[in-house]
């Protein structure tokens, strides 16, 4: 049973440009959260997507936009990429039943040059 | 302010050496603290989920407990292969709130 996957693992961008993410949620979940995780911190929510639907939002600028497609797999996109965005960016699914256990994936590594 | 403070920042054990990773939130209201091991360069992995104060989860060389202001993870005779980052999130009560709120976890070397 393949978990979550993401897609690329590793990417580098020059400021100024934009990024698409992109994350197939484990078999079974319906629901796909983005997290960005700076090193030696821990992972910072960014939204949460549900029945294609941004369902919350953490505290990150309007550049942040993502969408969930009907067989729930969702794309994180980044436009006027700064040298701060230069992170591990992690795609997170649960099951309908609740929220509880989130199921991560492996992360796309973005870097900003 | 919700916040969520591990500590240490890191730990350094002896293989076999017992100890306690400490995770302390300060929320309105609590609906679940998860306990995840991160390795380097890889996704968090789910290890545990905790509701009330009192309850108590255990896996392996594990054991989660949680009070109304602080979770430990205990580790008994901890292993090489240990060796991780371990982080602490709370999602809040509430309608709506479906976000996790990681601490900064605990960088764990267990040394043979």
């Amino acid at each position: 049973d393949a978990g979550v996957t993401q897609s690329p693992t590793h990417l580098i961008k020059t400021r100024g440009q934009q990024v698409t993410l992109r994350c197939s949620p484990k078999s079974g979940h319906d629901t796909v959260s983005w997290y960005q995780q700076a090193l030696g911190q821990g992972p910072q929510f960014i939204f949460q997507y549900y029945e294609e639907e941004e369902r919350q939002r953490g505290n990150f600028p309007d550049r942040f936009s993502g969408h969930q497609f009907p067989n729930y797999s969702s794309e994180l996109n980044v436009n006027a990429l700064l040298l701060g965005d230069s992170a591990l960016y992690l795609c997170a699914s649960s099951s309908p039943q609740g929220n509880y256990g989130y199921t991560f994936g492996s992360g796309t590594r973005l870097t900003v040059v | 302010e919700d916040q969520v403070t591990q500590s240490p920042e890191a730990l350094r054990l002896q293989e076999g050496e017992s100890s306690s990773l400490n995770c302390s939130y300060t929320v309105s209201g609590l609906r679940g603290l998860f306990w995840y091991r991160q390795d380097p360069g890889k996704g968090p992995e789910f290890l545990f989920t905790l509701y009330s104060a009192g309850e108590e989860k255990e896996k392996e060389r594990l054991k989660a407990t949680l009070t109304k202001k602080e979770s430990f993870l205990h580790i008994t005779a901890p292993k090489p292969e240990d060796s991780a980052t371990y982080l602490c999130a709370v999602q809040l009560s509430g309608a709506g709130s479906y976000q996790l709120t990681f601490g900064k976890g605990t960088k764990l070397s267990v040394i043979p």
